[in-house]
Order: structure tokens, then sequence, then C-alpha cells
């Protein structure tokens, strides 16, 4: 049961290079999200996706673009990327509905020189 | 937007003793209350929520409580082991797809 899988877990960029960052769950969930964490301050939103073709801004979404081209995959790319975007990044889904949990994959480590 | 603001950042507890993380919010609108623990090197696992009908849940040695009028929710966990080391995150939403989480604490219980 492999629930939601990042790919890639670690990636070392040059500033200006760009990459994409894949989230692919297998439950069947509505609902998936990209969050980025740093060091102090938590746990931030970048994009979500409420279904399958539709994508909104989260907290930060300056620098990133997202797609839901499938139900079950959510990408975030990075056009050019900046050191201001080394961080973790977590996906997440959750179902359609009322308040319920997230289920987050185990992150990919982004380092931009 | 909502702002969700967590203290301590960082807490230390010797083995069996109680640890008690707090956070504040900002949007009365906000009605679901979720807190995650983070081991290292995974993603956040949810452990325990509230909704904003309810003033206190518990869970064997977790327990959350919540204060709507003050606009503030509370994790206590009790019997404190070393497995509860890690970083916990509260979070806030009014929607339920939407969450708002605090920048963490991270917590130590020492043997």
């Amino acid at each position: 049961n492999a629930g939601v899988t990042q790919t890639p877990k670690f990636r070392v960029l040059k500033t200006g290079q760009s990459m994409t960052l894949l989230c692919a769950q297998d439950m069947n969930h509505e609902y998936m999200y990209w969050y980025r964490q740093d060091p102090g301050m938590g746990l931030r939103l970048i994009h979500y996706s409420v279904g399958e073709g539709t994508t909104a801004k989260g907290e930060v979404p300056d620098g990133y673009n997202v797609s839901r081209l499938k139900k079950q995959n959510f990408l975030l790319g990075l056009e050019s990327a900046a050191p201001s975007q080394t961080s973790v990044y977590f996906c997440a889904s959750k179902i359609t509905g009322t308040p319920g949990e997230l289920f987050f994959g185990e992150g990919s480590r982004l380092t931009v020189l | 937007g909502e702002n969700v603001e967590q203290h301590p950042s960082t807490l230390s507890v010797q083995e069996g003793d109680s640890a008690v993380i707090k956070c504040t919010y900002s949007d009365s609108a906000s009605n679901y209350f979720p807190w995650y623990k983070q081991e290292l090197g995974k993603g956040p696992q949810l452990i325990i929520d509230i909704r904003s009908n309810v003033g206190e849940k518990k869970d064997q040695r977790i327990a959350v409580t919540l204060n709507k009028t003050a606009k503030h929710f509370s994790l206590h966990i009790t019997e404190t082991q070393p497995e509860d080391s890690a970083v916990y995150f509260c979070a806030a939403s009014k929607t339920g797809n939407q969450f708002y989480f605090g920048t963490g604490t991270s917590l130590t219980v020492i043997p």
C-alpha cells in the first residue's frame, strides 16, 4: 500500500535551472496539495488541487507552477530555480468533503546553488 | 488569511512527564483543528483532531483542548515516552480543505 509517493527524494539544482517534482497517490483522493517546509516557518501551502484538471494558489505560489492532468498525479514545477526555493517539499492528499486527514508523502529535499 | 502561532518551538521533558504545546489562531471562522506528528525524515501524520463544537478530545495518552472564545487550542501528551520525540504541528481550517499550519514544536523526551 504505497499511499503518497514523491519523486525525486533529493535534487540539487543550479540557479536558473528547471525541474519537476512528481506526486502520485493510489488512494483515489480528490484533493492534492504541495507544501514547502522551512526551519522556523512550518508548512506553507504552495498550490493545491480539488480535482483532475483544477489547480489553485496557496500562500506562497510565486515561482512555482502545477498541473493535475490525471487524478492520481500532481506535478510541481520550478521554471527558473532560485536559492530561496531551497526547501523540503511535501505532497499531501485527502478525500473530498468534510474535514479529514491529510496523507503526506515522505518529502523531496531540493537544494538550489 | 488565517494566522496560526505555535509555542514553544522546542520542548524537552523527562520520560514520564507531561508535555503541552499551545497554538492560537486568528480567524474566528476556523472550525477544524488537527495535530500532526513528524518523525525524522518522514512526512507529518495526523495524531488527533478536534472540531469547534467540542471542547476536549482524548485518545489514550494524547488530548486536545479548544477554547473558541480565546481562539487557542492545546495538545497534551501524558506519560511521555522516548518514541514521542518528534516535531508536532498544529493546524487550523475553516473550509476543511485548506489548512494553515503552525511553525512546529520539536519535542525531545529524555530517557
